[in-house]
């Protein structure tokens, strides 16, 4: 079973829109959750890291649920510029910035 | 606000031929690290250092891979005898702290594109 599994997508939306991407991982161990994003042929860039008890930055919602695994992203009031894809990203917390990377969630935003 | 730097940002090799990337961490940071992501797949841990030696290294890690923090601001990856599947975005980033949080994230640079013939 892979680390962290996410929906590859492509999620295409108009601006505008409401648009959420999930995440599971397998580790239990797991201690520490972010999503990143990434521009094509781009770095990864820290979006936001995710609480246990759900934070959210702006239009960018996250939450966490330990019990089912899960990690959710939300994106409301969608932009040209949050096209990008969306890594959702683990750490168990014992190894040292090891990180675990998703393969990515691809949205577009069309005007 | 502070950045890693990465040289070069293509390289093109010969298969069996070696790379040396090199990566310039936050000025403040103690831990470094290079992941690599082979084109339209995920990113992957390569291997991580501090206090000049490795921490921790993956599978992908092995013998014609190596790391060296040459002087005070370098931090480099060596492939010795390069492979085609090497061909891939080689990131580098840095830490301040060891363990990652919310409130201690991995800054990465822009990357080294290897492409491998």
């Amino acid at each position: 079973r892979k680390e962290v599994e996410q929906d590859p997508g492509p999620f295409n939306v108009p601006e505008g829109a409401t648009v959420a991407f999930n995440c599971t991982y397998s580790n239990s161990a797991s201690q520490s959750f972010f999503w990143y994003r990434q521009d094509c042929r781009k770095e990864p860039k820290l979006l936001m890291s995710v609480y246990s008890s759900g934070n959210e930055d702006g239009r960018f919602t996250a939450q966490l649920n330990r019990a089912s695994q899960y990690i959710s992203l939300l994106i409301r009031d969608s932009k040209l510029s949050d096209s990008a894809t969306y890594l959702c990203v683990v750490n168990r917390g014992s190894t040292l910035g090891r990180l675990y990377f998703g393969r990515g969630t691809q949205l577009t935003v069309w005007p | 606000e502070p950045e890693v730097t990465q040289t070069p940002s293509h390289q093109v090799t010969q298969m069996g031929q070696e790379v040396i990337l090199r990566c310039v961490p936050i000025s403040n940071h103690l831990y470094f690290y290079w992941y690599r992501q082979i084109l339209g797949q995920k990113v992957e841990f390569l291997v991580s250092f501090y206090n000049n030696e490795i921490s921790e290294k993956s599978e992908i890690f092995d013998d014609q891979f190596s790391v060296e923090r040459p002087d005070g601001s370098n931090f480099t990856l060596k492939i010795r005898s390069t492979k085609l599947e090497d061909s891939a975005m080689y990131f580098c980033a840095s830490s301040e702290i060891g363990t990652v949080s919310g409130a201690n994230v991995l800054t990465f640079g822009a990357g080294s594109r290897l492409t491998v013939l």
